[in-house]
């Protein structure tokens, strides 16, 4: 099946500074969407990226899609408290069945 | 507008016991997908329904999981009998149909997530 890989695993930062997590796969994607899972909820989504090279914004979060539609972005400037969370990249494959990456999770320290 | 719904939120079962998940979607969304989301994991698709009919469960133990629709709009995902390994969250999800909603001329496939029902096996 597709499987989708997402680094880093896990990501520590000050508030204030930046993270970004990457998700690559091996095959070209027809689309990709972004969610974010607070400790204990559940997963909800950002975003879908749809066309090669596509860059989106929301707020403070900057969504990309690659040139090849092999990998995707997701930076966000100056972190908050509020940022904390996993962070998934999914793929739709047939029949909208999604397949979601590995996660960063992200930790947002005063 | 109301979100998905699930119950229990919580349950402990012993190993080999039965146990069953009940998922209420999105109203008028065609599209439910049940999820096993293992601590530290991404979710993994167990079964999609359109309305109610099965579109994908190759990921889903069928020897021991089962999952029904009925009058493609509530949906339970029954365990019978439980492993230690089933040990997880389970999440329900619904979308409004297979190519999700249409905004500005753009199809998007979003799907909303339960709160899921935290199982353990002792």
């Amino acid at each position: 099946g597709q499987q989708v890989m997402q680094i880093p695993q896990y990501q520590h930062v000050q508030e204030g500074e930046d993270f970004t997590t990457y998700c690559n796969s091996s095959t070209t994607l027809s689309n990709i969407q972004w969610y974010k899972q607070r400790p204990g909820g559940h997963p909800v989504f950002l975003i879908q990226l749809v066309k090669s090279g596509e860059v989106k914004k929301q707020k403070r979060l900057t969504f990309q899609f690659g040139e090849a539609k092999k990998n995707s972005s997701l930076h966000i400037t100056a972190t908050q408290t509020t940022d904390v969370g996993t962070y998934f990249c999914a793929v739709t494959g047939g029949g909208n069945k999604l397949t979601f990456g590995t996660g960063t999770q992200l930790k947002v320290e005063l | 507008e109301a979100g998905v719904a699930q119950s229990p939120r919580y349950k402990i079962i012993e190993k080999r016991q039965s146990v069953a998940f009940w998922c209420n979607p999105i109203s008028g969304h065609a599209t439910l997908y049940w999820y096993q989301q293992i601590l530290g994991q991404g979710p993994k698709l167990l079964i999609q329904f359109q309305n109610n009919g099965v579109v994908d469960d190759s990921q889903l133990p069928k020897d021991r999981f089962s999952a029904e629709r009925l009058k493609g709009v509530d949906s339970t995902l029954k365990i019978q009998p439980a492993k230690l390994e089933d040990s997880a969250v389970y999440l329900c999800a619904s979308s409004l149909d297979r190519g999700g909603f249409v905004a500005g001329g753009r199809s998007y496939n979003e799907q909303f997530f339960g709160p899921g029902t935290r199982l353990t096996v002792l």
